[in-house]
């Protein structure tokens, strides 16, 4: 079965701290990918990555950077966290279908 | 670049009527068309897809219809049950690999059985 697994379901920040979401996924798939979810404006790509050490820019990147050190694992840095990332993050990992993980929902206070 | 639109944002059906959500995109290129559900508090799953060399798929109680001259694509759920309420999302992509393989998102519909 396919699992992609966020370590975090509810984190609480505080403004100016540096946040890390974790992700691993089992499929062994190359594609893995962060979205940031707010009511009204769906599901927004923030990065993706093809690879292990290859990242890309998606729509939103601005506040964020990612690692991808091993294949299975993708995390998302907030460098200095804000109020405006308060939000519910989902990773998903690809291979010819993207599978979401459970999302973790972030607070920054 | 991509851009998807989804209709409408909101839907309340009465349990047993159908429901339909409609999807518009702008690359012509598009290949790939899947339908997400997230039920309140979960992760959103795939429910059905179609490739552009397809015009209609079913599966039991849901269908998805494909119009690549009009660019339009739409989800159809019929018999309407109250554990069918939750948001569902479109997506567009071009592909399988690289950025041209990386799903579009509409909005989303929030989509309302009442029993």
């Amino acid at each position: 079965d396919v699992k992609v697994t966020q370590s975090s379901r509810y984190l609480v920040k505080r403004t100016g701290e540096k946040v890390f979401l974790e992700c691993v996924q089992d499929m062994d798939h190359e594609n893995m990918f962060w979205y940031r979810q707010d009511p009204g404006l769906g599901l927004r790509l923030i990065y993706f990555s093809y690879d292990v050490k290859m990242k890309e820019k998606g729509d939103i990147p601005e506040g964020y950077s990612v690692s991808r050190e091993k294949k299975e694992r993708f995390s998302l840095i907030l460098e200095s966290a804000s109020t405006n990332q308060t939000s519910m993050y989902l990773c998903a990992s690809k291979e010819r279908k993207l599978f979401f993980g459970s999302g973790t929902q972030l607070s920054v206070l | 670049g991509e851009n998807v639109e989804q209709h409408p944002s909101t839907l309340s059906v009465q349990e047993g009527d159908s429901a339909v959500i409609k999807c518009t995109y702008s690359d012509s290129a598009s290949n790939y068309f899947p339908w997400y559900k997230q039920e309140l508090g979960k992760r959103p799953q795939l429910i059905i897809d179609i490739r552009s060399n397809v015009g209609e798929k079913k599966d039991q109680r849901i269908a998805v219809t494909l119009n690549k001259t009009a660019k339009h694509f739409s989800l159809h759920i019929t018999e309407t049950q109250p554990e069918d309420s939750a948001v569902y999302f479109c997506a567009a992509s071009r592909g399988y690999g690289g950025s041209q393989g990386n799903l579009i998102f509409g909005k989303g519909t929030k989509l309302s059985v009442k029993p």
